[in-house]
This record gives C-alpha cells, sequence and structure tokens, in this order.
C-alpha cells in the first residue's frame, strides 16, 4: 500500500544547527516526492520536488530509493524555518497524493 | 491519528453536469477545511477555503459560481463542479485543520479524479 510516514512529529533545534526532517515512504512504482511547507496559519506550499533537484530556502532532499526516503535538510536552521512541514508522494502522472502526517519544527533563539 | 475522507475517489462525467465531492473529517470536528487542485506534473494549488457557517474564501483566479462549496457541518464540505467542461479534469484533494495550541495541523483527504468526458 501507499503511505508516507514521518516518524517525528515534533522536532526543536537551536538557530544555525542542522536539521532533518525524515520521511520514508512505501510505494509500489516509482513516485514523485514533494515537501510541503506550511507556515503559521498560511496556505500550505510547495517547498520543493525531487525531480527538480533544487534547493529552495537552503533546504535540500535527496531521493534515496534503496532505503525509501527522502529526508529533508538544511545546514543552518533559521528562526523563520519555523513551521509543518510535509512529506508527500504523488505517481508519475501527479496525481494520487499521499501526504505524510507531518512534522512540526520549531527554531529556538 | 485524524482521518479525512473524500467521495467519491473517481468520477466520470458528461460535459455540461455537475458533479459533487464530498469531504469529511471522521473523528474530529473541523472549522475550516481546504480543497486544493492538482494538476498533472504540477504543484497542489489552493482554490478555496472552507469555513463552516460561512461562506468560502476564494483564490485568485477561482470561479466562485463554478466551483460551489458548502461547508455545512464541522465534519462535512462538499465542492460541486459546475457545468463541469474537460478542461476541470482534475484531481482534487481536500485537506481539514485540526487547531493545535500553538498552531493548526492539517490532515488530507486521498483525493478524488474527475473525468469530464
Amino acid at each position: 500500500a501507499q503511505r508516507v510516514t514521518q516518524p517525528e512529529k515534533l522536532l526543536s533545534v537551536f538557530k544555525g544547527a542542522p536539521v532533518e526532517l525524515k520521511c520514508n515512504y512505501s510505494y509500489s512504482g516509482s513516485p514523485e516526492l514533494f515537501w510541503y511547507v506550511q507556515y503559521s496559519r498560511q496556505r500550505l506550499q510547495l517547498l520543493l520536488r525531487h525531480i527538480s533537484r533544487e534547493s529552495i530556502k537552503g533546504f535540500t532532499a535527496d531521493l534515496n530509493k534503496g532505503e525509501t526516503s527522502f529526508h529533508l535538510k538544511k545546514p543552518f536552521a533559521q528562526e523563520e524555518d519555523s513551521a509543518m512541514y510535509y512529506c508527500a508522494l504523488s505517481d508519475t502522472m501527479g496525481q494520487n497524493f499521499v501526504f505524510g502526517p507531518g512534522t512540526r519544527l520549531s527554531v529556538l533563539p | 491519528g485524524a482521518v479525512v475522507s473524500q467521495h467519491p475517489s473517481w468520477v466520470i462525467c458528461k460535459s455540461g453536469t455537475s458533479v459533487k465531492i464530498e469531504c469529511r473529517s471522521l473523528d474530529f470536528q473541523a472549522t475550516t477545511m481546504f480543497w486544493y487542485r492538482q494538476f498533472p506534473k504540477q504543484s497542489l494549488m489552493l482554490m478555496a477555503t472552507s469555513n463552516e457557517g460561512s461562506k468560502a474564501t476564494y483564490e485568485q483566479g477561482v470561479e466562485k459560481d463554478k466551483f460551489l462549496i458548502n461547508h455545512a457541518s464541522l465534519t462535512l464540505s462538499t465542492l460541486t463542479v459546475t457545468s463541469a467542461h474537460p478542461e476541470d479534469s482534475s484531481f482534487y484533494i481536500c485537506s481539514a485543520d485540526l487547531p493545535r495550541a500553538a498552531y493548526n495541523e492539517q490532515f488530507f483527504g486521498p483525493g478524488t479524479r474527475l473525468t469530464v468526458l
């Protein structure tokens, strides 16, 4: 069955510290992986997608098919990074989304 | 964890007909629900914010008369695509807001694939 897991519900780090938000998935096929971010009481925004291999706001994520993971990383966390982060996958047509439960990142001063 | 369901999961309709999609929060009450649309190979696009007991707030460029949203109860929001046309064919996802002490948590439905012939 298609599934996305984010083992950490809450993650707190200090400003300037590295941060890694974990995401694992199970999917029969080759999914597209995404990270979405939702800042406090704002709309959901796309942060990055694995096929574009880009870095947004200093965040990167590498798809590891062997470990079925798509962890989100940033070397130096900033206070403005505090938000809810959702990992998601879709099929190759960009449909049939499955979202993870989300991780709340809190960056402390 | 909180569960959000959508019905139907897949619907095919003829051009000119109307289609209703339901979004339900199964084990919690959601005063706010969101409707998203997914175009192939693109990101989710927020269409509207559905507030229980009041009118929905539509995003710029979304036709409110075409995409009718009704949030009649704390566990149900409906999206009706009126006079559907082939260009309305898409994948529609809803999410429900669960307020926490310091932030809101969203739970997503599995989506509804609409195909208009």
